[in-house]
């Protein structure tokens, strides 16, 4: 089936540093969605990305739909200590009434 | 406030022990979704309904049912309980479909000794 796979699987970084993910997958994606998870809560919509090529912002997030529809980026600027968490991203199976996730990337931030 | 609220947070159970973890949302959505999140795999669908007295399998149901009475409801219920379910579980909404935003719930661990 459909797959996501999230690249890192976990980041360790400074505060103040920028960061950079990414998901593919082998098939096309229609729509690409970031979610993050704060700990001990369930994961929140950051971003939604419609069109190949889209790039699109939230404060200091930025999330990218890949030309080829098969991947997705997120970057965030100038990281702070409440970006700790995992981010997921998702993509929704067309026909199956759900979304699949990827594995997630696990944001740690040293102050 | 429009929440997804599941209850209990926190759960320890023995195995064989039935048990129903409750999730209602009072944002009048028509999907309703569980979901179980496992270290290394990401969250993983169990069971999902399109509307009232609509549900259906998702990629890892077995174990556990669920049931759709009202709109607002969709409790979890694992009828036998095994270690292999020791997880944490969320429930998820959206407004139409399984395909849109999802709002999830803050999440229930499940231990099962």
């Amino acid at each position: 089936g459909q797959q996501l796979n999230q690249s890192p699987q976990s980041m360790f970084i400074q505060e103040g540093e920028d960061v950079s993910m990414n998901c593919t997958s082998s098939s096309i994606f229609n729509t690409w969605l970031w979610y993050k998870q704060d700990p001990g809560e369930g994961p929140v919509l950051l971003i939604a990305l419609y069109k190949a090529g889209e790039l699109t912002s939230n404060g200091r997030l930025t999330a990218q739909f890949g030309i080829t529809r098969k991947d997705s980026f997120l970057n965030i600027s100038a990281s702070i200590p409440s970006d700790v968490g995992i981010y997921f991203c998702a993509g929704p199976i067309q026909g199956a009434q759900k979304l699949v996730f990827g594995q997630g990337t696990r944001l740690t931030i040293n102050p | 406030e429009a929440q997804v609220t599941q209850n209990p947070r926190y759960l320890i159970t023995v195995t064989g022990k039935k048990l129903t973890v409750t999730c209602s949302q009072n944002m009048n959505h028509e999907y309703m979704s569980w979901y179980r999140q496992d270290p290394g795999l990401g969250l993983r669908q169990i069971y999902y309904s399109m509307n009232v007295e609509v549900t259906d399998k998702g990629d890892v149901p077995e174990g556990y049912k669920v049931s759709r009475k009202e709109k607002r409801n969709f409790p979890l219920i694992l009828e036998s309980p095994s270690p292999n379910q020791t997880s944490l579980y969320f429930c998820a909404s959206s407004l139409l479909s399984g395909t849109e935003k999802l709002f999830f719930g803050s999440g229930t661990q499940l231990s099962v000794l």
